[in-house]
This record gives C-alpha cells, structure tokens and sequence, in this order.
C-alpha cells in the first residue's frame, strides 16, 4: 500500500504552545488529505491539497503541501484544548485511500 | 442525514466465533473502505470496494472476508474470530478520490 510516514507519534504541549505534524511519502502524490479524530471518535475531514507548494488556511491551521508533492504538513498556532485528538494525514493510491500513522496531540491546560 | 451507519456498536466474542459487521451509506456513494485501527497503529485498510459487486483487498485482508450487496451496504466477515482481531473497526465511504466518510465505529473484543 500507500507509505506515507508520519511523523511525530506523540506530542505533548502547553495550552497556546504551536504544534507540527508532518507527512512524507516516498512517491510522488497526486494529492493530500488530512483528518482529525477526538478520542473515542471517528476520523473527521479538515482539508485536501492538491497543488504543488500548495498552502491553505483555516483559523489557527495551516497546511502545507511540498513543492515536490511528496511531503505535507499541518500546523497549529496557539494550540487550545479543544485540538486534542490524533490528526492524520493520508493519501489514494489506485483509488484505495491510506492512512499515516498519525500524531496525538495532547494539550495542557 | 444518517451518513454511514455501522453496527453492531460494541462486541465481545469467543475465540474461533464468527461475526458479521453491517455498514449502510446514505450518501450514494461509489466507494467503501473498511478499516482497522489499533493504538500506535493507525488507520489500516482491511478491504476497499469500488462499486456495487466488486471488492479488493487493503493492507491487512487475512482473515476477514467483505460483501458489497448493493450500493449503499457493505459488510465485514470474521469468520473465525481470533484475539489478534480485538480491535476498532471503521467504515468509510466516498466519491470517487473526495472525501472519505466515517461511521461512528464498531468495537470489537476477541477473547
């Protein structure tokens, strides 16, 4: 399947600290998505990224789409703690979407 | 809007029972995933459908065996349950490469 790796698995951060994720795939991507799932919840939508170098805003994130296309990021200013939960990125290939291993975030108050 | 339904919510099984999960979308979607998700491991694809009647396998298929009845249902088959499947299932639908839709989960205990 897809390998995207994600990277870090955890992160731990003081509640208005910022917060990266980040994706890298060893093939090029055709495009992007990034989820986020609130403990003991299902996977929800945040954005897809489709053009090289390809910036995109909402609120406090900001994702990032390599120029290569084979990397993305998302980051959080300011972190609250209504972003915990464990965001992940992910990609299709031949149709068939796979998941990064995601990174948990948890905020303290 | 009901979304993606799955059921049941939450099972516990014997080791060697065999158990059907249901999956119904409301959103007339082509494509259904079901996933597995265990802690550190992510969201893993156990079998994908692309349109009613045809089914490929994920990353990790062994072991289960999945129905696309119609359009709307798609179902996962533990056959013989083993503790190695305690784990959080998901189902997930999309148009074509958009958006993939969650149900709520359904988890399973293998004992």
């Amino acid at each position: 399947g897809q390998q995207v790796m994600q990277i870090p698995q955890y992160q731990h951060v003081q509640e208005g600290e910022d917060f990266t994720t980040y994706c890298n795939s060893s093939t090029t991507l055709s495009n992007i998505q990034w989820y986020k799932q609130r403990p003991g919840g299902h996977p929800v939508f945040l954005i897809q990224l489709v053009k090289s170098g390809e910036v995109k805003k909402q609120k406090r994130l900001t994702f990032q789409f390599g120029e290569a296309k084979k990397n993305s990021s998302l980051h959080i200013t300011a972190t609250q703690t209504t972003d915990v939960g464990t965001y992940f990125c992910g990609a299709y290939n031949f149709n068939k979407f796979y998941f990064g291993s995601g990174t948990k975030l948890n905020v303290k108050p | 809007n009901a979304g993606v339904t799955q059921t049941p919510k939450f099972q516990v099984l014997k080791t060697g029972q065999s158990m059907t999960l249901q999956c119904a979308q409301d959103m007339n979607h082509n494509s259904m995933y079901w996933y597995r998700q265990d802690p550190g491991m992510g969201l893993r694809l156990i079998y994908y459908s692309a349109s009613e009647g045809t089914t490929d396998k994920g990353e990790v298929p062994n072991g289960y065996n999945v129905s696309r009845l119609n359009k709307r249902e798609f179902s996962l088959r533990l056959e013989s349950a083993a503790p190695s499947q305690t784990s959080v299932y998901f189902c997930a639908s999309s148009e074509a490469v958009y958006t993939i839709y969650f149900g709520e989960g359904s988890w399973l205990t293998v004992v």
